[in-house]
């Protein structure tokens, strides 16, 4: 029973270029949820996704940054045009329901804009 | 808004004392509180949680407490061991559903 899946684990993007990370959750979850961890700091709500629906994204910039969980495939976060300050670790977790269900997370993918 | 404070942000104890992090939040709503423990590098990893339903909840030598009243809720661990050590953080479950984390303790114990 693979957990979730995160990738790449590293990433090193330029400034100006675009970042995809993919995250596929554990058999059965439905329900996807991207964080943000800067150094030394706690994680940060980013999206909420069920399957092809963005159901919150209340905490994911305006501008840059978008989300998408389709039918098929893996959730992708995608970061145009990054900046020195997107550099973090950003972790998926999974759930299979919404309500008082525990998140289990992915190992992250690691950021770094040069 | 939502917040969350946890403390102490930084925890030093002998092997095989006791180590308790305190967490006070804002969401009265809230009914489900996870703590999380995080390596150096590493994912992290769900250790214990309750629901708002019960007061307290035991798994060998963690123990989490929750006063809903006083919007607090603790963890304790009870007889540490070096591999204990690491980041450990508290959330809440917010109305959304999303989890808003503490700032973080990291424990470190000492051989």
């Amino acid at each position: 029973n693979a957990g979730v899946m995160q990738n790449p684990r590293h990433l090193v993007r330029r400034r100006g270029q675009e970042a995809r990370l993919r995250c596929s959750p554990m058999k059965g979850h439905s329900h996807v949820y991207w964080y943000r961890q800067l150094p030394e700091e706690g994680l940060k709500f980013m999206v909420y996704l069920q399957k092809e629906n963005i159901i919150d994204e209340s905490g994911m910039p305006k501008e840059r940054f978008s989300a998408e969980f389709p039918k098929e495939g893996p959730s992708i976060l995608r970061i145009q045009q990054v900046v020195r300050g997107d550099s973090a670790a950003y972790f998926c977790a999974s759930s299979l329901q919404a309500k008082e269900e525990t998140q289990y997370f992915g190992p992250g993918t690691r950021l770094l804009v040069l | 808004g939502e917040n969350v404070e946890q403390h102490p942000s930084t925890l030093s104890v002998q092997e095989g004392d006791s180590a308790v992090i305190k967490c006070t939040y804002s969401d009265s709503a809230s009914n489900y509180f996870p703590w999380y423990k995080q390596e150096l590098g590493k994912r992290p990893q769900l250790i214990i949680d309750i629901r708002s339903n019960v007061g307290e909840k035991k798994d060998q030598r963690i123990a989490v407490t929750l006063n809903k009243t006083a919007k607090h809720f603790s963890l304790h661990i009870t007889e540490t061991q070096p591999e204990d050590s690491a980041v450990y953080f508290c959330a809440f479950q917010t109305g959304a559903n999303n989890l808003f984390f503490g700032t973080g303790t990291r424990l470190t114990v000492i051989p």
